[in-house]
C-alpha cells in the first residue's frame, strides 16, 4: 500500500533560520509522482512542485529546494532564510497506483517567528 | 478565471439533516475530486471522477454520494449528516484523467462543515 509519512508534526523556527521539512514515502509503482502542498492560515491550497519517480535533479526556486533520494524513499523541502510568511502546513503527497488520486502525508505545521 | 469555486463557505448542520455541497470549475478539467481534510489527518479521498458520467470512490466514501452530469459540476451530497462528518472539505480538478498526465491539482477554497 502507498503511503507517506511526514514524522514533524510542528517546527518552530525564527526568522531567517533554515529549516526542512520531511517526507518519506512508500510504494512499489516504478513510476510516481510526488508532490508538496503548501496551506497558509488563511486555508487554500497552494502547489509547490510536482517531481516524477525517473527525475532525481534536485530543484532551487528562490528560497526552497527540494532533495528527492528514491534510495532513501524521501523528498524533503528546505527553505532557507525562512519568513514569518512562510509559516503554514506543509503536504507532501504521493500519486496512486492507479493515478486517479493524491495521498497526502499528515502535514507538518511551520511556524516561523520574528 | 474563477478556477474551482465551492459553496457553500461555512455550514453547519443537525444530525440527519441532507445537504450538498457544490463544486464548479470552469477549466474544462476532466478529473475532479473530493477530499475531507481533519486535523492530523491530512486531506483524504472521498470521491473523484475522470469525465461526465464516471465516478469511483475513494478512501472514505461512506455517507457521501456524488455525480457529473456536466464536466463544469462536481456535487458532493450528505445524505445524512453525522457529527462524524465535521470536516473541511475541499474540491480539486485537473487537467486530463490521470494525474500522473496532467500535474497539480487545482483546489478550491474550502467549505467548513459543522454537524451538531
Amino acid at each position: 500500500a502507498q503511503k507517506v509519512t511526514q514524522a514533524q508534526t510542528e517546527i518552530s523556527v525564527v526568522e531567517k533560520e533554515d529549516v526542512t521539512l520531511d517526507c518519506v514515502y512508500e510504494t512499489r509503482d516504478t513510476t510516481y509522482y510526488l508532490f508538496w502542498y503548501k496551506q497558509p492560515p488563511s486555508g487554500e491550497l497552494v502547489f509547490l512542485i510536482r517531481r516524477n519517480s525517473f527525475d532525481e535533479q534536485n530543484e532551487i526556486s528562490g528560497r526552497y529546494s527540494w532533495n528527492f533520494q528514491k534510495s532513501t524513499s524521501s523528498f524533503n523541502f528546505t527553505i532557507t532564510a525562512s519568513q514569518v510568511v512562510d509559516s503554514a502546513v506543509y503536504f507532501c503527497a504521493l500519486t496512486n497506483q492507479a493515478g486517479t488520486a493524491l495521498i497526502f502525508g499528515k502535514g507538518t505545521t511551520l511556524s516561523v517567528s520574528s | 478565471n474563477a478556477g474551482v469555486t465551492q459553496t457553500p463557505k461555512f455550514q453547519v448542520l443537525k444530525t440527519g439533516q441532507s445537504m450538498t455541497l457544490q463544486c464548479a470549475q470552469d477549466m474544462n478539467h476532466e478529473y475532479m475530486s473530493w477530499y475531507r481534510q481533519d486535523p492530523g489527518m491530512g486531506l483524504r479521498l472521498i470521491h473523484y471522477s475522470v469525465g461526465a458520467g464516471i465516478t469511483d470512490q475513494g478512501e472514505v466514501p461512506n455517507g457521501y454520494n456524488v455525480s457529473r452530469s456536466t464536466t463544469e459540476d462536481f456535487p458532493l451530497r450528505l445524505l445524512s449528516a453525522a457529527p462524524s462528518q465535521t470536516s473541511v472539505y475541499f474540491c480539486a480538478s485537473s487537467y486530463g484523467q490521470a494525474l500522473p498526465n496532467t500535474g497539480e491539482l487545482f483546489f478550491g477554497e474550502g467549505s467548513r462543515l459543522t454537524v451538531l
